[in-house]
């Protein structure tokens, strides 16, 4: 069971959005910095997101993210085939002292 | 280029030992926290361990408190991840990341080293 929960699929057709929610609760999402990670098979995890809503260069504003007291929400608009992937979120914990990922949402473009 | 890349993955004997490095280039490997993440099979992405910049401050996953220990060689740019007791549910991909671009994120990241606990 993760600290951090997000609903483990959603999925769109190529073209529309989607949204992945992150709920925490005051130690984490509360108090600190949400960021968001895209994972392929096989390959490094890539930050999407970072400071809640910061893009990193070179990742497009086809992805989003957002706050609200102790939860997060990433978006895709545009879904693409090549968005299909594993998505987590992810930040410290003060009161259990690690980081903590969510569970991880596979988006599938229909 | 910023880059990491891990090495020192393999098959282990359950109760064996397993030291992995992660070698640094391309940013000041001294400024930054350092972290490991693994990823076990079918299983999400799971913070493991982080080390601050001096290697004054450690952070450990409950489950490997006791049994892992990272550590750092900043003039050798290089972190370290000794594994001591290892279980099965130890198997796994493990990352070495770092965050240059800012708070509490993982920006940069490995490309992974695996590790297999089995008799």
């Amino acid at each position: 069971q993760s600290v951090l929960t997000q609903p483990p699929s959603v999925s769109a057709a190529p073209g529309q959005k989607v949204t992945i929610s992150c709920s925490g609760s005051s130690s984490n999402i509360g108090t600190n910095y949400v960021s968001w990670y895209q994972h392929l098979p096989a390959t490094a995890p890539k930050l999407l997101i970072y400071e809640n809503y910061r893009r990193p260069s070179g990742i497009p504003d086809r992805f989003s993210g957002s706050m609200s007291g102790t939860s997060a929400t990433l978006g895709i608009t545009g879904l693409q085939t090549g968005d299909e992937a594993d998505y987590y979120c992810g930040t410290w914990d003060n009161r259990l002292r690690v980081w903590v990922f969510g569970g991880g949402t596979k988006v599938t473009v229909l | 280029e910023v880059q990491l890349v891990e090495s020192g993955g393999g098959l282990v004997q359950p109760g064996g030992s397993l030291r992995l490095s992660c070698a640094a280039s391309g940013f000041s490997f001294s400024g930054f926290w350092m972290t490991w993440v693994r990823q076990a099979p079918g299983k999400g992405l799971e913070w493991v361990a982080n080390i601050k910049q001096g290697g004054s401050e450690e952070n450990y996953l409950d489950s490997v408190k006791g049994r892992f220990t990272i550590s750092r060689d900043n003039a050798k740019k290089s972190l370290y991840l000794q594994m001591d007791s290892l279980r099965a549910e130890d198997t796994a991909v493990y990352y070495c990341a770092t965050n240059i671009i800012g708070n509490l994120c993982m920006d940069v990241w490995g490309q992974g080293t695996t590790v297999t606990v089995s008799s």
